[in-house]
């Protein structure tokens, strides 16, 4: 079956770059579907960050627009996250997961999460 | 873009029957039928419950059920087991071509 599996820095520092990588396998990502990052702030609720189509097209959150760039390696079956310029607001449990419908919907399955913390 | 409003704790004795409210608006889950509800227990990755408002993945119990009206869409636990108590979540495409979530509804079982 498919399986995601987070991976990257568990500590950033402020102003820096948080990277993050999604290594798929049981399914090759060229196939199809959007790909998608979702975060969730210690005790708090869920956040859509961006998706990406098979193909390279991108959707983001509005809000995080201007900081966020997700692109896909389909030789590694990999998609990654960068967030630019965080702050301590970024603090987050980073999930990745897969779009299992022909827009952008629903996520299933999801990888197991990756926490990383914004600090000096 | 606003998170879908959805009340901050539900709460039901073994047996009984709970509903968890999800209301969005024209923009979103008004609009589009790509509404789905996922749980989440403590530490762990949220679990796709329902999608698409009313179909339930394989695995998962009939217990579940999703309904929408106007710009409001529900998850209905029925039966309810010491199991359900979880954190769940809602969530809806929208007309900019995002997704957004709901702020979480902390079900506990009496």
């Amino acid at each position: 079956q498919v399986q995601l599996q987070g991976s990257g820095p568990g500590l950033v520092e402020p102003s820096e770059t948080l990277s993050l990588t999604c290594t798929v396998s049981g399914y090759s990502i060229s196939s199809g579907y959007y790909w998608g990052w979702i975060r969730q702030p210690p005790g708090k609720g869920l956040e859509w960050i961006g998706s990406i189509f098979h193909s390279g097209s991108t959707y983001y959150n509005p809000s995080l627009k201007s900081r966020v760039t997700i692109s896909i390696d389909t030789s590694k079956n990999q998609f990654s996250l960068k967030l630019s310029s965080v702050t301590a607001a970024d603090t987050a449990v980073y999930y990745c997961a897969r779009d299992g419908s022909a827009t952008l919907n629903w996520f299933d399955p999801w990888g197991q999460g990756t926490l990383v913390t914004v600090s000096s | 873009q606003s998170a879908l409003t959805q009340p901050a704790s539900v709460s039901g004795s073994p047996g009984q029957s709970i509903t968890i409210s999800c209301t969005g608006t024209s923009s979103d889950l008004g609009t589009y039928n790509y509404v789905s509800w996922y749980q989440q227990h403590p530490g762990k990755a949220p679990k796709l419950m329902i999608y698409d408002v009313s179909d339930r993945p394989s695995g998962v119990s009939n217990r579940f059920s999703g309904s929408k009206s106007g710009n409001t869409a529900s998850l209905t636990i029925s039966g309810l087991q010491a199991e359900d108590e979880s954190d769940y979540y809602c969530s809806s495409y929208t007309d900019s071509n995002t997704l957004i979530f709901g702020g979480g509804t902390k079900l506990t079982v009496l």
